[in-house]
């Protein structure tokens, strides 16, 4: 159980366009969502935390204008990277918990790469 | 702000040997702490947690201790595999929050 899904794998994308980041959660309710931003060699660093039908919370430094995300069902976030540029380039992992749990279930991450 | 780090960013161990991966934290009022294993390209993986009100726990081949009083935990691998080399992080949770706030990562190299 406790299974998330993260689509797409990887994602190469022009300088300039938008591109979309699906996190679902499969056979449990996510009432949270988490997405990170891992640099090569680095750690998770998060970005913001979803909460179903409500704005997204940022953590400082992040663009919220850049980085729109949307939880519009207990089972899906989405990320959207608009007008990308090559700094943008990076591994995106969600995570997902649900009510009263406190374990976290991760994607298997999005590669984005900004050409 | 305060943050989750570990001692050593690379790790080499002979197969069959055990594996000691350390971190420490700064957060005294953590109380939840989950390791997890990283391959490359993948997503984090939960290897193992422990709460603040534990030392030790223990799972299939791995350990958690920890040390309240000096901000410590470590993992410990039984027997480490090559498929135990991937990077280690330790993160930690702060009661009433829910954001968990990772380490710098180890990196766990098995050698043959």
């Amino acid at each position: 159980g406790a299974v998330v899904s993260q689509h797409p794998s990887w994602v190469i994308c022009k300088s300039g366009t938008s591109v979309k980041i699906e996190c679902r959660s499969l056979d449990f309710q996510a009432t949270t969502m988490f997405w990170y931003r891992q640099f090569p060699k680095q750690s998770l660093m998060l970005m913001a935390t979803s909460n179903e039908g409500s704005k997204a919370t940022y953590e400082q430094g992040v663009e919220k204008d850049k980085f729109l995300i949307n939880h519009a069902s207990l089972t899906l976030s989405t990320l959207t990277v608009t007008s990308a540029h090559p700094e943008d380039s990076s591994f995106y992992i969600c995570s997902a918990t649900r009510q009263g749990a406190r374990g976290y279930t991760f994607g298997s991450g999005t590669r984005l790469t900004v050409v | 702000g305060e943050s989750v780090g570990l001692h050593l960013p690379t790790l080499s161990v002979q197969e069959g040997d055990n594996s000691i991966i350390n971190c420490a934290y700064s957060n005294s009022a953590s109380d939840y702490f989950i390791w997890y294993k990283q391959e490359s390209g993948k997503g984090p993986q939960f290897i193992i947690d422990i709460r603040s009100n534990m030392d030790k726990r223990q799972g299939q081949r791995v350990t958690v201790l920890l040390n309240k009083t000096v901000k410590h935990l470590s993992l410990q691998i039984a027997a480490t595999q090559p498929g135990d080399s991937a990077v280690y992080f330790c993160a930690d949770l702060t009661g009433g929050g829910n954001k968990l706030t990772f380490g710098t990562g180890t990196q766990l190299k098995v050698e043959l």
